[in-house]
């Protein structure tokens, strides 16, 4: 499985944008970029995904790099409840590339 | 529309006692997978179950197994527990099998082996 590297822990104020990088310079063609996160307590919810071009949600947006070896998950304006492990994930479109292969992901502290 | 379900929430057992546990999906999802989560090797893949067949499946041990009904709900079944099985076992369903298909997660089961 491809693999994606992501700091361990981010840290960001209430109200303010939050950047979480994530480098994947494995990445091969056909590998889609989701990002799920964890909230305290919880199971894993899905945030967004995407190819090549960036994605915009309710939720987030998705910058991905021209060359494609890394992504960039943005919280346009962080609240308490983003507080969460963010994980970035690789999903190859082919055989049984396809199952979600979690890393160590980051965690996301919010500072009221 | 109601989320995934997970029976139970917690269960304890004992070391060598075998263990069943359940997942509803969302009405209409028809692919299932399994994870176990632990605080040291994170959240890890069991399998994945599609239309009452194992799509995928996890580098675990032959005691884990699954399987799925033809209304899409999901068992999974651990024999001969040890210790190291102790964990939250998360389901999760999604529309169809594939790359792009969010995934929706239950609240899981932590399973506590003694």
């Amino acid at each position: 499985d491809a693999k994606t590297t992501q700091p361990n822990s981010m840290e960001s104020n209430e109200e303010e944008p939050v950047h979480l990088p994530c480098n994947h310079s494995t990445i091969s063609g056909t590998d889609y970029i989701h990002w799920y996160r964890q909230l305290p307590s919880q199971g894993p919810e899905y945030v967004i995904h995407g190819l090549t071009s960036n994605v915009n949600n309710r939720m987030a947006s998705l910058a991905i790099a021209e060359d494609r070896k890394s992504s960039t998950l943005i919280l346009h304006r962080a609240t308490l409840r983003d507080a969460a492990v963010y994980y970035c994930i690789l999903r190859g479109s082919g055989g049984s590339n396809y199952k979600l292969t979690f890393g160590k992901g980051t965690l996301l502290t919010v500072n009221p | 529309k109601a989320g995934v379900t997970q029976t139970p929430r917690y269960l304890i057992k004992t070391r060598g006692q075998q263990v069943t546990l359940s997942c509803s999906p969302i009405s209409g999802h028809r692919s299932v997978s399994w994870y176990q989560q632990t605080p040291g090797q994170g959240l890890q893949f069991l399998f994945e179950y599609f239309s009452e067949t194992q799509r995928n499946k996890g580098n675990f041990p032959g005691r884990f197994s699954g399987r799925q009904f033809s209304n899409s709900r999901s068992e999974m079944n651990v024999s001969t527990l040890e210790l190291g099985d102790s964990a939250l076992y998360l389901c999760a369903s999604s529309t169809a099998t594939g790359y792009v298909n969010e995934q929706f997660f239950g609240p899981g089961t932590r399973l506590t082996v003694l």
